[in-house]
């Protein structure tokens, strides 16, 4: 099946720093991507939606200036958390959707455990 | 807004036991509907999946149905093993942005 892989896994960064996690559909082109939080024992909230060459759409109280997206190729997104605080770790995962096939199925990434000291 | 609501929140049951797990939306103008697997720290492992237009699945000890019209998806496990711990997420998505709306899980432990 179709694979999405993110790095890195894990990350631990210090307060006012900021960190970069990648997201790959690694046999499929994916023109939409999705990124998500989950805080511990809460289930995956979406917060935001990102297109190829596009800015990207962000969830009601998601701070884009906060949570740089960017999808310059079809099978790469990036998230750039800046100037982290310990609020913000999570588990971050990303999704992607394979837009060259019907019914353009929707994979997930293994997720990013981020901790910010 | 669609929301998605699963029940029970947590489950323990001996193993061997054939279970059903719930999950609730409020929008039936669905594109599909999915379950997963979470294992603890680890990322999302899909099962099932039903189009809209698809009443259940199957595969293996697993069968998810899918009653579009009253809002409703059962995933049934049978002859429960260890293994099967995890947290199982139901995950709806509209027809609209097509984005995935998870439910909040349900959280199983099958003892041995």
């Amino acid at each position: 099946g179709a694979v999405v892989s993110q790095h890195p896994s894990r990350v631990i960064c210090k307060s006012g720093t900021s960190v970069k996690i990648e997201c790959r559909s690694l046999d499929f082109q994916a023109t939409t991507m999705f990124w998500y939080r989950q805080f511990p024992k809460q289930s995956l909230m979406l917060m935001a939606t990102s297109n190829e060459g596009s800015k990207a759409t962000y969830e009601q109280g998601v701070e884009k200036d906060k949570f740089l997206i960017n999808h310059a190729s079809l099978t790469l997104s990036t998230l750039t958390v800046t100037s982290a605080h310990p609020e913000d770790s999570s588990f971050y995962i990303c999704s992607a959707r394979d837009t060259g096939l019907f019914p353009y199925e929707q994979y997930f990434g293994p997720g990013t455990r981020l901790t910010v000291t | 807004k669609q929301e998605v609501t699963q029940i029970p929140a947590a489950l323990s049951v001996p193993e061997g036991e054939n279970l059903v797990l719930n999950c609730s939306f409020t929008d039936s103008a669905i594109y599909n509907l999915q379950w997963f697997r979470q294992d603890p720290g680890k990322g999302l492992t899909s099962l099932l999946l039903i189009q809209s237009s698809q009443r259940e699945q199957t595969s293996g000890r697993l069968n998810a149905s899918l009653d579009k019209s009253s809002g409703r998806s059962t995933l049934y496990i049978a002859a429960s093993q260890p293994g099967d711990s995890a947290t199982y997420l139901c995950a709806v998505r509209d027809n609209y942005g097509q984005n995935f709306v998870f439910g909040p899980g349900t959280r199983l432990s099958v003892l041995p």
